[in-house]
This record gives C-alpha cells, sequence and structure tokens, in this order.
C-alpha cells in the first residue's frame, strides 16, 4: 500500500507568480484535504475535496483553489504568490465513508515566496 | 471557533524522564480528539486519538484521557527515549467532516 505522496518537496517562487502543488492519494482514499503550515506553528486547514468537488474550506481567501481528479489525487493552485504564502503545504487523504477523522499526511512542499 | 492550545517548547529531556504535553480545546458538541507526531524530516503521523468524554488513547507508551470537564487532553509518557524526539500536535476534530483543528506544535527533545 503506497502512502501520500507529494511533488514538489521544494520550490522557490517570487511574490505575483503562480504555484500549483501535487498530491496522490494513499491507496484507496477518496477524500484529500490540504493544509498550510507555516514555519514553528500548527497546520491550517485551507480545503477539502471529496468526489472531485470541494465540500470543505477554511479561512482562505478565493486565490487558493484545488482539483481532484478521478484517481482521487489532487492539486492545490495558489495565485499572486504573496510573502506570506511561505510555509509547508501538507496533504493528507482518508476514507470519508469511515468519518473517524484519522488522516494520512504527505511529507509536504515547502514553498518559499521571496 | 474551534481552537487548540498547547504548551510552548521546546522541552528538553533527558532519557527516562516522565514527559507531559498540555493541551486543552475550545469547541462545541463533541469532538474527537487527536495527538500528531512530526519527526525530522517526516510527514505528520497519527500517534493517538480519544472519541468521546473519558476515554483513554494510547500508542507506543503514550497515553492522553479526554476530559470534557477541563476540556484537556494532556500527553504523558513515563519514560522517554532519544527516538521520541519530534513536534507533538493537539488536534480536534468536530463531529461533521475531516477538518481538523491544530495547536500550535510543542517541540521535544530528549538527550542521552
Amino acid at each position: 500500500e503506497t502512502g501520500v505522496t507529494q511533488s514538489p518537496t521544494h520550490l522557490i517562487k517570487t511574490r505575483g507568480q503562480q504555484v500549483t502543488l501535487r498530491c496522490s492519494s494513499q491507496s484507496g482514499h477518496n477524500t484529500v484535504s490540504w493544509y498550510q503550515q507555516a514555519l514553528g506553528q500548527g497546520p491550517q486547514f485551507i480545503f477539502q475535496y471529496y468526489r472531485e468537488e470541494e465540500n470543505g474550506r477554511g479561512n482562505f481567501p478565493p486565490r487558493f483553489s484545488g482539483l481532484q481528479f478521478p484517481n482521487y489525487s489532487s492539486e492545490l493552485n495558489v495565485n499572486a504568490l504573496e510573502l506570506d504564502d511561505s510555509a509547508l503545504y501538507l496533504c493528507a487523504s482518508s476514507w470519508t465513508s469511515g468519518n473517524t477523522g484519522e488522516l494520512f499526511f504527505g511529507e509536504g512542499s515547502r514553498l518559499t515566496v521571496l | 471557533g474551534d481552537s487548540v492550545t498547547q504548551m510552548e517548547g521546546p522541552v528538553t529531556l533527558s532519557e527516562e524522564a516522565f514527559l507531559t504535553i498540555n493541551c486543552t480545546y475550545t469547541a462545541t458538541g463533541y469532538p474527537s480528539l487527536f495527538w500528531y507526531v512530526q519527526y525530522p524530516g517526516e510527514g505528520l503521523q497519527l500517534l493517538l486519538k480519544a472519541t468521546k468524554a473519558d476515554d483513554k488513547g494510547s500508542n507506543k507508551g503514550f497515553e492522553a484521557t479526554y476530559r470534557k470537564e477541563t476540556t484537556s487532553f494532556h500527553l504523558e509518557k513515563g519514560s522517554v527515549q532519544v527516538s521520541d524526539s519530534a513536534v507533538y500536535f493537539c488536534a480536534l476534530r468536530r463531529t461533521a467532516g475531516n477538518k481538523l483543528t491544530f495547536g500550535g506544535g510543542t517541540r521535544v527533545l530528549v538527550k542521552p
């Protein structure tokens, strides 16, 4: 059974650019959530996708958007990057049917905005 | 809104010492409570969980008891090892949805 994989692991962008981060969910998981973890802080929920639809969103502006594909993999897109977007972005997958709240996290994509 | 507060680190201990990390929460209803651990260079891993009041979660020698009356979920381990050095996150999940609300994390460093 493969775990959650994310790419790229590290990337550097400049303010105003756009970025796309990718996530492959753990085998058999149909729900993907994205989190932002600023340095020295706990992860913050960005949004969640289930059956290719966004079905939950945290307190993040519309320039944070996402996609989920039929194979349950997902993308996080951030437009008009700001310096404060520098963070570790974590993807997590789960089963919704069990609803135990147990999420399986990837190792993250570290974004630096200059 | 929901929130989780945990003690700030870093916490530095000697091997075989007793570890406690305090965690309190604010949430309506009856959330599920979790401890996640982040080892250096790795992703978050679920350490233990409790889904209702008075439940005790346990794993790898760590324990935490869901205390509804004090809205707390303190993590304890009786004898830490160097390999327990990591960042520990307390989190809650409301009964609906899969959104987790995390605390700020506590870095633990265990010295031989």
